[in-house]
């Protein structure tokens, strides 16, 4: 069965402390992998999309990387802007079924 | 502003009533998703329309139905709610030049009491 698992599902960080958050999946099959950041009452927003295992993509503090079993969100020198929700989500090369696969997602705290 | 528009923003209705939640895509995107998020259970697809015809199906109960218009707005139609409805639904629409990312609306937070 196709699954996205994150960890940790909270982490609180001092500002300037950098750190990773992981998304680990099992899928028959990937087609993509996105990332996605969640605050509190809206709607996630688009970071990135991965497609291969080696795969770098970078974005201000953030970068994402991807393996063939997980993907990690690294965050360096975060800011209290940074606090959000992260959700990680993949889809299955299966046919025409563009369904994605969503974590539950990591909670980012961080304290200025 | 994503450009994708969901309406209303928050709603609270009564067990066994009837509702409709509105979405319009982003000016030129064809599919349109539609997802229900709560505490527990994150963000589960329920429907996925494209160009007006029904393309996937997740988690929809039969209570709750949906459709994808001419002018590509979706409506999705929540019936005899219980209690445990209440949570937050999201549209989301892709274009093909996107990298598959999906767009997402603001959501409409939906309590059922």
């Amino acid at each position: 069965e196709d699954q996205v698992t994150q960890s940790p599902e909270a982490l609180r960080l001092q500002e300037g402390e950098s750190s990773s958050l992981n998304c680990s999946y099992t899928v028959s099959g990937l087609r993509g992998l996105f990332w996605y950041r969640q605050d509190p009452g809206k709607g996630p927003e688009f970071l990135f999309t991965l497609y291969s295992a080696g795969e770098e993509k970078e974005k201000e503090r953030l970068k994402a990387t991807l393996t063939k079993k997980e993907s990690f969100l690294h965050i360096t020198a975060p800011k209290p802007e940074d606090s959000a929700t992260y959700l990680c989500a993949v889809q299955a090369n299966a046919g025409n079924n563009r369904k994605l696969i969503w974590g539950l997602g990591t909670s980012l705290a961080v304290n200025p | 502003d994503s450009g994708v528009t969901q309406t209303p923003k928050h709603l609270i209705t009564a067990t066994g009533q009837r509702v409709t939640l509105r979405c319009s895509p982003r000016s030129g995107d064809l599919s349109v998703y539609w997802y229900q998020q709560s505490l527990d259970q994150g963000l589960q697809f329920l429907i996925q329309y494209y160009n007006g015809e029904e393309r996937a199906k997740g988690n929809i109960l039969e209570r709750f139905s949906a459709q994808q218009f001419p002018d590509l707005h979706s409506e999705l139609n929540l019936s005899s709610l219980e209690l445990g409805d209440s949570a937050l639904y999201f549209c989301a629409s892709r274009s093909n030049q996107q990298a598959y990312g999906y767009t997402f609306g603001s959501g409409t937070r939906l309590t059922v009491v």
